[in-house]
């Protein structure tokens, strides 16, 4: 079935440094490429997502990439700061058009800023 | 102001014993999901539902059961059948299975 995996599960770094969390799906035929964040207590909320068609794509301190060959797609923040302090998901969807509305959420990075 | 809500937000249950959790969305959204957190398992798909009075199970839908009789609910039943249902549960909705899951609050699901 469809799997999506993240690493790595934890991930510690000093105020001002970049974070990359990396993300593999196995559907092949997976289009939309959003990323959570979850801060403690709180619910997920959207950050930055990615579609197929498209390799790379920012927001401020924010990128998203895409390898749709490999399968791979990966998170980088840079300039890090303590409030970006808390739990990244990866997901994956097949989008509309499949007529399959089925989100597959990797299993987590708890990013932690030093300050 | 439009959004998801669950209820309760905590909950508690003694073994032997049906619950069934609520989620309601006022965000005019086809779609919509249940989903269980546990820690360093990230987010497992219970059940889904993509239009009214239909919905496919996820990954884990064992001992759950839902239904979705109107767009705006989609209520879970955990039932005795589930072997571990103490977790945190998730509710959230999309326009179309395309762009931006919205969740709920949660509800935290004890079982004594």
């Amino acid at each position: 079935g469809e799997n999506v995996e993240q690493h790595p599960s934890t991930l510690s770094v000093q105020e001002g440094d970049s974070a990359v969390i990396k993300c593999t799906y196995s559907d092949s035929a997976s289009n939309y490429f959003p990323w959570y964040k979850q801060e403690l207590g709180k619910r997920p909320q959207l950050i930055i997502d990615i579609r197929s068609n498209v390799g790379e794509k920012k927001d401020q301190r924010i990128a998203v990439t895409l390898n749709k060959t490999a399968k791979h797609f990966s998170l980088h923040i840079t300039e890090t700061q303590p409030e970006d302090s808390a739990v990244y998901f990866c997901a994956a969807s097949r989008g509309r058009n499949s007529g399959t509305y089925k989100y597959i959420f990797g299993t987590g990075t708890r990013l932690k800023v030093l300050a | 102001d439009g959004g998801i809500t669950q209820s309760p937000k905590y909950l508690f249950r003694k073994e032997g014993q049906n619950v069934t959790l609520s989620c309601e969305q006022n965000l005019n959204h086809d779609a919509m999901y249940w989903y269980r957190q546990d820690p360093g398992q990230g987010l497992r798909l219970i059940y889904y539902s993509q239009i009214v009075n239909d919905f496919q199970k996820g990954d884990i839908a064992e001992g759950y059961s839902v239904s979705r009789e109107k767009k705006e609910s989609f209520p879970l039943t955990v039932t005795s059948a589930q072997k571990n249902p103490t977790a945190f549960y998730l509710c959230a909705s999309s326009r179309a299975g395309d762009g931006e899951l919205f969740f709920g609050e949660g509800s935290r699901l004890t079982v004594l």
